[in-house]
């Protein structure tokens, strides 16, 4: 079932650092693209999210970069905090709903 | 703030068991959702609800699974006979309208111990 490729699987990053998490689809129909955050013993939330007639998209300190010939999108984190530590999971839909999910990479922020 | 509510939390159960999990989703919401989350792994769909109908079950396992909506609110996930590959998170999400908006919003899930 799993259609979307993430990378790395872990990823350890200093405070202040730059975190970088990378996915790639197959599904040319696919036309949503989130990142959601999952902190332990809780469900995930919508982190950022992008549709595939932008390149990018920057909220705060998180941004999508969007590449559509390539298949690919990553997530960016600049200035990386402790808090920022979690698991993030990129994820793909088709407009009908059908979201489907990454294995997830888990991000821990070193102070 | 409005939270999709799942309940238990937590279940251990023997295989061939039968056990059910509860979700009610953010008021008004008229779509919800059931995943299974393995551990490690990124959440997988089992079942999708438009108001009362079933929209998507193509990845539930349908000897051993069944969901209801029955009244288009809340919304029950049963497995029986409860085998030991059944361990898992079983989140719950929901999304607002009938069109496709983006956003899920997830419950805190039930984590399911078979043993």
């Amino acid at each position: 079932q799993q259609q979307v490729k993430q990378s790395p699987q872990s990823l350890i990053v200093q405070k202040g650092g730059i975190s970088i998490i990378n996915c790639a689809y197959e599904n040319t129909a696919f036309d949503y693209f989130p990142w959601y955050q999952q902190f332990p013993g809780k469900g995930p939330a919508l982190l950022i999210a992008i549709r595939p007639d932008v390149s990018e998209k920057k909220e705060g300190r998180f941004t999508i970069s969007f590449n559509k010939s390539a298949k690919q999108f990553s997530l960016h984190i600049m200035d990386s905090q402790p808090g920022d530590s979690a698991t993030y999971f990129c994820a793909a839909s088709k407009s009908n709903n059908d979201m489907r999910f990454g294995a997830g990479t888990r991000l821990t922020v070193k102070p | 703030e409005a939270e999709v509510a799942q309940s238990p939390r937590y279940k251990i159960t023997e295989k061939s068991q039968a056990v059910a999990f509860w979700c009610d989703p953010i008021s008004g919401h008229a779509t919800l959702y059931w995943y299974r989350q393995i551990l490690g792994q990124g959440p997988e769909l089992l079942v999708q609800f438009q108001d009362e109908s079933v929209v998507d079950d193509s990845q539930l396992p349908k000897d051993r699974f069944s969901a209801e909506r029955l009244k288009g609110v809340d919304s029950t996930l049963k497995i029986q006979p409860a085998e030991l590959g059944d361990s898992a998170m079983y989140l719950c999400a929901s999304s607002p309208g009938r069109a496709f908006t983006g956003e899920l919003f997830f419950g805190e899930g039930s984590r399911l111990t078979v043993l």
